[in-house]
């Protein structure tokens, strides 16, 4: 059956060092990842999206990487700040993408501190 | 104000009473998605529709009945309330350009039935 696992314990990083996130699938060839932020009491928010043929993909501080070989994504927050702690859920995106449809990690907890 | 909106934010509701969530969204979003959100299991898709008056069943449908007779409405009806559908309920929309496909959610519903 499809998979898709992101690191199940919080991320515990200092203020300014790269968080790294990681997610990994199996049994699956998705034609794109997408990457989300979750905050509590909130609905998910898009970050990026990286599609099957790109290697990586940066926005601002924030860059994922995309290795269909492996059936894994990084997701890299560098000079971190404590605003950047939250949850961080990988989306894989259907082959095609014909019907939008995502099927979402359980997310990694991602904590800063100061 | 534009964006993807949900009512109630939070619903107590008792075993065996039907309940309805509602979402309502401005983008005229073609694509329109129902989740629910439990501890350990991420974001599971319930049910999602990709126009007016087309749906289909996601992950998890069993117990939950919808309906889009306009595109910017998507209400969720939990016909029969179980205790296992006490979760966290996120409605999204997205576009149908391929290009981009992120998902935008709302703010959600906390459903919990006794």
């Amino acid at each position: 059956s499809q998979k898709i696992e992101q690191n199940s314990e919080a991320l515990n990083i200092q203020e300014g060092k790269t968080a790294t996130l990681t997610c990994n699938y199996t049994n699956y060839s998705p034609a794109y990842l997408q990457w989300y932020r979750q905050d509590p009491g909130r609905g998910p928010v898009f970050l990026l999206l990286i599609r099957e043929n790109e290697k990586e993909k940066r926005k601002e501080r924030l860059k994922v990487t995309f290795d269909t070989t492996l059936k894994q994504s990084l997701f890299h927050i560098t000079a971190s700040q404590p605003a950047d702690s939250a949850t961080y859920l990988c989306a894989l995106g259907q082959p095609g993408g014909a019907t939008n449809k995502l099927i979402f990690g359980t997310g990694t907890l991602l904590a800063v501190q100061p | 104000d534009a964006g993807i909106t949900q009512s109630p934010r939070y619903k107590i509701t008792e075993t065996g009473r039907q309940v309805t969530l509602m979402c309502h969204q401005t983008w005229s979003h073609s694509y329109m998605f129902w989740y629910r959100q439990d501890l350990g299991h991420g974001l599971r898709l319930i049910y999602y529709s990709a126009a007016a008056d087309i749906t289909d069943k996601g992950e998890v449908p069993d117990g939950y009945v919808v309906s889009r007779s306009k595109t910017e409405n998507f209400p969720l009806t939990l016909e029969s309330a179980t205790r296992s559908q006490t979760s966290v309920y996120f409605c999204a929309s997205s576009e149908v350009d391929r290009g981009r496909n992120e998902q935008y959610f709302g703010p959600g519903t906390r459903l919990t039935v006794t």
